[in-house]
């Protein structure tokens, strides 16, 4: 198994702009989860998934973000509009019952 | 969302030396996992617990799963200078969330 893939690996955008993370989760899991990581806050939660019905969206920061699963093989979250303080590192992690696994995270920059 | 408390935040440590590192908290979980996660990467899993008591080793790691299951350590024997990167403990509660820890970083001097 390939693992979680995300994309893009790197992001770079502009204030105001709408930035489009991806995530497919491992084959067979039931649940996804986003996160975001920065030095100050470490690993926040922002949502979770499972089996494509989001369960706890009290982490997401406001309503300019906003995530999706459409089916059990894709997920995106969505920021519109950008600001500079939301650069950080935006990891998707899936997860069968008891073990979460990790992608390699999308670094957002926001400028 | 909730953290767990992990000890200690660094660590500087000469190669072949043991490693300890402990997560707590003041809620019941169901599982522990422990991650390590180098510059770049995401988290990977090291280790799982599932039962209070638990002790499991995976190489020269060793963790386990504390009796009144508000706790779990993390030992490396040995150490390495691959072995440098930050360490995290997550707990699960019922209902699937996952709790992170602030993360201990370990710098193995060779």
């Amino acid at each position: 198994d390939a693992g979680v893939i995300q994309s893009p690996r790197h992001e770079v955008t502009e204030m105001g702009q709408e930035v489009t993370l991806r995530c497919k989760p491992i084959s067979g899991h039931n649940s996804l989860f986003w996160y975001r990581q920065t030095m100050m806050r470490g690993l926040e939660l922002l949502i979770y998934f499972n089996n494509n019905v989001p369960i706890d969206d009290s982490g997401m920061p406001e309503d300019r973000f906003s995530a999706k699963m459409p089916n059990a093989s894709f997920s995106t979250l969505k920021i519109q509009p950008s600001e500079p303080r939301d650069s950080a590192v935006y990891f998707c992690a899936s997860t069968d019952y008891n073990e979460q696994f990790f992608g390699p995270g999308t670094r957002l920059t926001v400028l | 969302g909730q953290q767990l408390n992990q000890s200690p935040q660094s660590m500087f440590i000469q190669e072949g030396e043991d490693v300890s590192m402990n997560c707590t908290s003041s809620s019941i979980f169901n599982t522990w996992l422990w991650y390590k996660q180098e510059p770049g990467e995401g988290p990977v899993l090291l280790i799982a617990l599932y039962k209070a008591g638990e002790l499991t080793s995976n190489g020269r790691l060793t963790a386990q799963f504390g009796i009144t299951r508000k706790d779990s350590f993390l030992n490396i024997s040995a150490s390495i200078p691959s072995d440098v990167g930050i360490y995290f403990c997550a707990g699960q509660k019922i209902g699937n969330q996952f709790y992170f820890g602030t993360g201990t970083s370990l710098t193995v001097i060779p």
